[in-house]
C-alpha cells in the first residue's frame, strides 16, 4: 500500500526551530516529487514547495521562498520541512503529498499525508 | 486572494446533482490541466479528478470533471451526506511559474 506517514503534531515558542517529516513507502520514493501543503486555521489549501527525492531538485513558491527548507534523505525515504525561526502566522496543518508529472506544467497530488499540526504559541 | 475563484459554498438536497465550478484565466486553466481535490471534516484532501476529467480509481462516477476555456466544473450526481466536504481546484500558471489552488468551496447536503 502506497503511503506517506507524516511526524506528529509540534507545540513550539515563537523564535524555536522545527523540522518535521513525511516518510514514504510502498512505491519507488526517488521516483516521484513530493510538495509540502500549508493549510491555516479555517483556510484553503497553498502549495510552499516540491522536492524531487532522486536528485533533491528543489523548487519553492514565491511566498515560501527562503521562509522554510525543504530537504530529503532517500536513504530512509523521508521528505522534510524545516523551520529555523518560528512565527505565531507558522500556526497551520501540514500537508506533504506524492506528486504525479506528467509534463512540466501537467501534474496533480495523488496521495497525501494525514498532515502535522503545527501550534506556534508564546 | 487566489487566481483561482471558486464559489464558497454550494447546497443541494440528497439525491440531487451539484456542480463546482472554477474560473482562471487564459495563464492557468485556460492552458493547463485541472485536478480536484475533496476534503472531508478534519481530514486531508484527496485527489477526486485530475487532467480535467480522468477519476483515480476508487473514485465513483458520480463525481466528474469537465473544463471549458477559462474555466473548469466538478459536478457531483446522486449526493449524500457522506459528501459533505471542501472541494478544491488546482492547475498551474504559466504565467505565475506556480501551481495554484482555488479558494474552496463548502458543499452541504441539505
Amino acid at each position: 500500500e502506497v503511503q506517506l506517514a507524516q511526524s506528529g503534531a509540534e507545540v513550539k515558542k515563537p523564535g524555536e526551530s522545527l523540522k518535521i517529516s513525511c516518510k514514504g513507502s510502498g512505491y519507488s520514493f526517488t521516483s516521484y516529487w513530493i510538495g509540502w501543503v500549508r493549510q491555516m486555521p479555517g483556510k484553503g489549501l497553498e502549495l510552499m514547495g516540491i522536492i524531487h527525492p532522486g536528485d533533491s531538485d528543489t523548487r519553492y513558491s514565491p511566498s515560501f521562498q527562503g521562509q522554510v527548507t525543504i530537504s530529503v534523505d532517500k536513504s530512509i525515504s523521508t521528505a522534510y520541512l524545516q523551520w529555523s525561526s518560528l512565527k505565531a502566522s507558522d500556526t497551520a496543518m501540514y500537508y506533504c503529498a506524492l506528486i504525479v508529472v506528467v509534463t512540466n506544467t501537467d501534474w496533480y497530488f495523488d496521495l497525501w499525508g494525514r498532515g502535522t499540526l503545527v501550534t506556534v504559541s508564546s | 486572494q487566489s487566481v483561482l475563484t471558486q464559489p464558497p459554498s454550494v447546497s443541494a438536497a440528497p439525491g440531487q446533482k451539484v456542480t463546482i465550478s472554477c474560473f482562471g484565466s487564459s495563464s492557468n486553466i485556460g492552458s493547463n490541466y485541472v485536478s480536484w481535490y475533496q476534503q472531508l471534516p478534519g481530514t486531508a484532501p484527496k485527489l477526486l479528478v485530475y487532467e480535467n476529467n480522468k477519476r483515480p480509481s476508487g473514485i465513483p462516477d458520480r463525481f466528474s470533471g469537465s473544463k471549458s476555456g477559462t474555466s473548469a466544473t466538478l459536478g457531483i450526481t446522486g449526493l449524500q451526506t457522506g459528501d459533505e466536504a471542501d472541494y478544491y481546484c488546482g492547475t498551474w500558471d504559466s504565467s505565475l511559474s506556480a501551481w495554484v489552488f482555488g479558494g474552496g468551496t463548502k458543499l452541504t447536503v441539505l
